[in-house]
């Protein structure tokens, strides 16, 4: 695809139920990020993976939240036993590792979640 | 570690004023900066950034940013704004070695009013 693909756009969830969201980056991006975006508030970094070497956990808010890639392809967050402050737009965003780049940074739609 | 502050979370501004998006980072080492904007409804994207040389970069819509490496900013401005500014504007930093996590700040909402 053209661009960084999130799916689901839209997940509404009781509270307590796991969910788990998805996120497809620019096909040869080594880099991929997650951040959370609660209404109203700024990007809150989440996760960062970077090639084979050991993601970046240091923004994940508990032990409720855990994100996987494989390789340098799909990446998905899971959060467990859900929570209403969980509520939030969760960004992907994918970047190249280009020798001398800026390493730019493209940014998917984000996923609606939605914990009742 | 990096770190990222913008002034102000909110900033309305009438159609044709200046702007000013205040940006200061905090770093040990050198560091890339960018600037993002989220229109309503809409994804992240890339306005401009400062990578070396020139400290005045420039974005195709009017926007541009100075580098001031001495008070650690990066404010972003326009001298002239328009209603489709309206936008969430976000300042990010990353360190210029390697291959390393980018740092967002907390976003600035410019209101555009008419």
């Amino acid at each position: 695809g053209a661009g960084v693909s999130q799916s689901p756009s839209n997940k509404v969830t009781e509270k307590g139920k796991d969910v788990e969201l998805r996120c497809d980056p620019i096909s040869g991006h080594t880099a991929l990020y997650w951040y959370r975006q609660r209404l109203g508030q700024g990007l809150e970094f989440l996760i960062y993976f970077q090639g084979n070497s050991a993601p970046d956990k240091s923004g994940l808010p508990s032990d409720r939240f855990s994100a996987e890639r494989t390789g340098e392809s799909v990446s998905t967050l899971t959060i467990q036993r859900t929570q209403q402050e969980d509520s939030a737009v969760y960004l992907c965003a994918s970047s190249p590792r280009i020798s001398g780049s800026s390493n730019e940074q493209f940014f998917g739609p984000g996923t609606r979640l939605t914990v009742l | 570690a990096q770190s990222v502050t913008q002034l102000g979370s909110h900033v309305s501004v009438s159609e044709g004023a200046l702007v000013l998006l205040r940006c200061n980072y905090s770093s040990s080492v050198s560091v890339y900066l960018f600037w993002y904007v989220q229109y309503p409804n809409q994804g992240l994207q890339l306005l401009l950034k400062y990578l070396s040389g020139s400290t005045l970069v420039k974005s195709i819509n009017g926007f541009e940013a100075e580098f001031n490496k001495s008070q650690t900013s990066f404010h972003l401005r326009k001298p002239s704004v328009h209603i489709s500014d309206t936008a969430e504007y976000f300042c990010a930093v990353r360190p210029s070695g390697g291959y390393q996590k980018v740092t967002f700040g907390t976003g600035t909402k410019l209101q555009v009013i008419p």
